[in-house]
């Protein structure tokens, strides 16, 4: 079966501009999470979605946000970009609520460059 | 708060030498940990996982131990390949974060196997 699909896969943002990532999970999965991966900070949590609800959320500022479509489909947005947003955005989905005894399943990733 | 480190950041070995991969946590509640691969410029690829309750989890020449009470989990890469070349990132999850995709990642050890 198809795996997690992530688009777009690359992407470059000005300062201040906003962009917004798409994650569709694996056909079934109801939870989708979302990561920001740095070469300084490494991967970090942003937040995690369940039936349209979000159920976790990371230590990040407002201007990150995200949801979940009826169809499981995921989105994340950030606003204002910074040049510190420039990161590997994985997405993950998962059979049950975050995971449990299931393994979370990674798409590509999105890389966004900012300028 | 949940620390995960791991050692060594980066390791060297020749092809076929049997290898360990360090991970350690300081809060000994967790629902469970899992072991990723990660190739240069993509996502994560599951490897093991290991609730809580588990001791060792075993797939193919990779092997991965869980000692909660040490919060220490080791991954055993026997008779490594080349093809093993890649980051390794332990990662857990928290009993109070709901058991979620919520994870809490290791910094990662960068391992090339040289043929």
């Amino acid at each position: 079966k198809a795996g997690v699909t992530q688009t777009p896969r690359y992407l470059i943002k000005t300062r201040g501009q906003q962009v917004t990532l798409s994650c569709s999970p694996i056909s079934g999965h109801r939870s989708v999470s979302w990561y920001q991966q740095t070469p300084g900070q490494g991967l970090q949590f942003l937040f995690e979605y369940f039936s349209e609800t979000q159920r976790n959320k990371g230590n990040f500022p407002g201007r990150f946000s995200g949801r979940q479509f009826s169809n499981s489909r995921s989105e994340m947005n950030v606003s204002t970009l910074e040049l510190g947003d420039s990161a590997l955005y994985l997405c993950a989905s998962s059979s049950t609520v975050g995971g449990g005894a299931n393994v979370l399943t990674f798409g590509a990733g999105s890389r966004l460059t900012v300028l | 708060k949940q620390e995960v480190t791991q050692i060594p950041a980066a390791l060297s070995v020749p092809e076929g030498e049997n290898l360990v991969l360090n991970c350690s946590f300081t809060d000994s509640a967790i629902y469970n940990l899992q072991w990723f691969r990660q190739d240069p410029g993509k996502g994560l690829t599951s490897l093991l996982l290991i609730q809580s309750s588990q001791r060792e989890q075993t797939s193919g020449r990779l092997n991965a131990s869980l000692d909660k009470s040490s919060g220490r989990s080791t991954l055993y890469i026997a008779a490594s390949q080349p093809g093993d070349s890649a980051t390794y990132l332990c990662a857990v999850s928290r009993i109070v974060d709901n058991q979620g995709g919520k994870l809490i990642f290791g910094q990662g050890t960068e391992l090339s196997v040289k043929p």
